[in-house]
């Protein structure tokens, strides 16, 4: 079964600085990943996804995401970051009827 | 938008007590989920259900029991818990078990 890590428990950044969120995968093909974000009090939302095609995806609030089959990533980007997107970002990666959610990113933005 | 409508969004209940969640969504989906979210925990996928039908059960304890009487409605019922059941349970639904999938936003479960 596919498997998804994201390394990093917890991010700061800045107000206007850029972002990058890393998540990494196991799987033996090319799975389906996506990425979802969690406001406080909310449920998940869809970010982008990733099926197949062109390996840079835009979505909504201005980010991106990039796949790298190489390196079994997909890490999420956002140029410049606004304090309304604190909150907690959840990479997933579905392959043979199944989805994985890997355990979150919480960011956190300073002013 | 959300698509999926949980209700209650907040509930608190003594061990003893019986309750139920709802999940509602008219997005058309075949397959629906229950998540528990607890803190500084990843996200537990509980139940599964494909077209009314349930397809996963991840070793849920039996005080939690679900029903899904059509593909646009999914409960859990919940009899005796335990304060370690205190969490946010997110229902979701999809079409098919690797599309993206659609969240309600939760029902905080206090267990006193």
């Amino acid at each position: 079964a596919q498997s998804v890590t994201q390394p990093d428990i917890h991010i700061t950044v800045s107000e206007g600085a850029s972002l990058e969120l890393r998540c990494n995968y196991s799987y033996g093909a090319t799975p389906y990943l996506f990425w979802y974000v969690q406001s406080p009090g909310q449920g998940l939302q869809l970010l982008l996804k990733y099926f197949s095609g062109d390996t840079l995806v835009q979505g909504i609030k201005g980010f991106e995401a990039e796949f790298k089959r190489s390196q079994s990533s997909f890490n999420l980007r956002k140029p410049s970051v606004h304090w309304s997107d604190a909150a907690e970002y959840f990479c997933a990666v579905g392959a043979d009827n199944d989805m994985r959610f890997g355990a979150g990113t919480r960011l956190t933005v300073k002013p | 938008e959300t698509g999926v409508t949980q209700t209650p969004r907040h509930l608190v209940m003594g061990m003893t007590n019986k309750k139920s969640l709802k999940c509602e969504q008219h997005l058309g989906h075949n397959a629906m989920y229950w998540y528990k979210q607890s803190a500084k925990k990843p996200l537990e996928l509980m139940f599964v259900y494909n077209f009314k039908e349930q397809t996963e059960n991840n070793s849920v304890p039996s005080r939690f029991s679900p029903e899904c009487p059509n593909s646009s409605h999914l409960f859990l019922h919940l009899h005796t818990l335990q304060p370690e059941d205190s969490a946010l349970y997110l229902c979701a639904s999809s079409f098919g078990f690797t599309q993206p999938q659609h969240f309600g936003d939760g029902t905080r479960l206090s267990i006193l």
